[in-house]
């Protein structure tokens, strides 16, 4: 089945500094790669995401770049904020062939926004 | 947010009872998820549905069972609790199977 490792599982950066959180996923079939952020007791919540047929999506300070040959998938979060502060977790989804797919997550990342 | 709804919110019960979990969507989306979150795993799928009665396996599905009666209800059973499952459970929904997944508010289950 798809393997998805994520790195770093703590990222503390200065306001106003960029962020960048990697993942790697092992199944060359995987066509979808959504980005959730949680914040402490929330329900994670989808950012962005990304498909196979594009190298690079943005919405507004964040963007997300995808490697289908190295097969790794990258969040970028420019400008950052206090209301950034949250676990974040990538994801690939995962191909069964049988249409009724699920998710694999990373294990996450604890984002620190430093005043 | 999408309308899904997950209850309880949170349960303590003792190891060896059964327990349900439900989740309720006013989307009509045709797939369901359960997940599980634990400390250093992230989010794990139990099961899923692709459809009433439509169910399948998910990566950690043992101890673990589904039903799906009607579009919008999807319940999870712990059929003998044991303190493994004591985790935070997720309830998703996904229009087009696998993409666009949103979540219910989780149900925090204790087993003592």
């Amino acid at each position: 089945g798809e393997n998805v490792e994520q790195h770093p599982s703590t990222l503390s950066v200065q306001e106003g500094d960029s962020a960048v959180i990697k993942c790697t996923y092992s199944d060359s079939a995987s066509n979808y790669f959504p980005w959730y952020k949680q914040e402490l007791g929330k329900r994670p919540q989808l950012i962005i995401d990304i498909r196979s047929n594009v190298g690079e999506k943005k919405d507004q300070r964040i963007a997300v770049t995808l490697n289908k040959t190295a097969k790794h998938f990258s969040l970028h979060i420019t400008e950052t904020q206090p209301e950034d502060s949250a676990v974040y977790f990538c994801a690939a989804r995962i191909y069964s062939g049988g249409g009724a797919d699920g998710l694999t997550f990373g294990k996450g990342t604890h984002l620190i926004i430093q005043p | 947010d999408a309308g899904i709804t997950q209850s309880p919110r949170h349960k303590v019960t003792e190891t060896g009872t059964p327990v349900t979990l439900r989740c309720h969507q006013t989307e009509n989306h045709r797939y369901m998820y359960w997940y599980r979150q634990d400390p250093g795993h992230g989010l794990r799928l139990i099961h899923y549905s692709y459809g009433v009665k439509d169910t399948d396996k998910g990566e950690v599905s043992d101890g673990y069972s589904v039903s799906r009666s009607k579009t919008e209800d999807f319940l999870l059973t712990l059929e003998s609790a044991t303190s493994s499952q004591t985790s935070v459970y997720f309830c998703a929904i996904s229009e087009s199977g696998g993409t666009e997944a949103f979540f219910g508010q989780g149900t925090r289950l204790t087993v003592v």
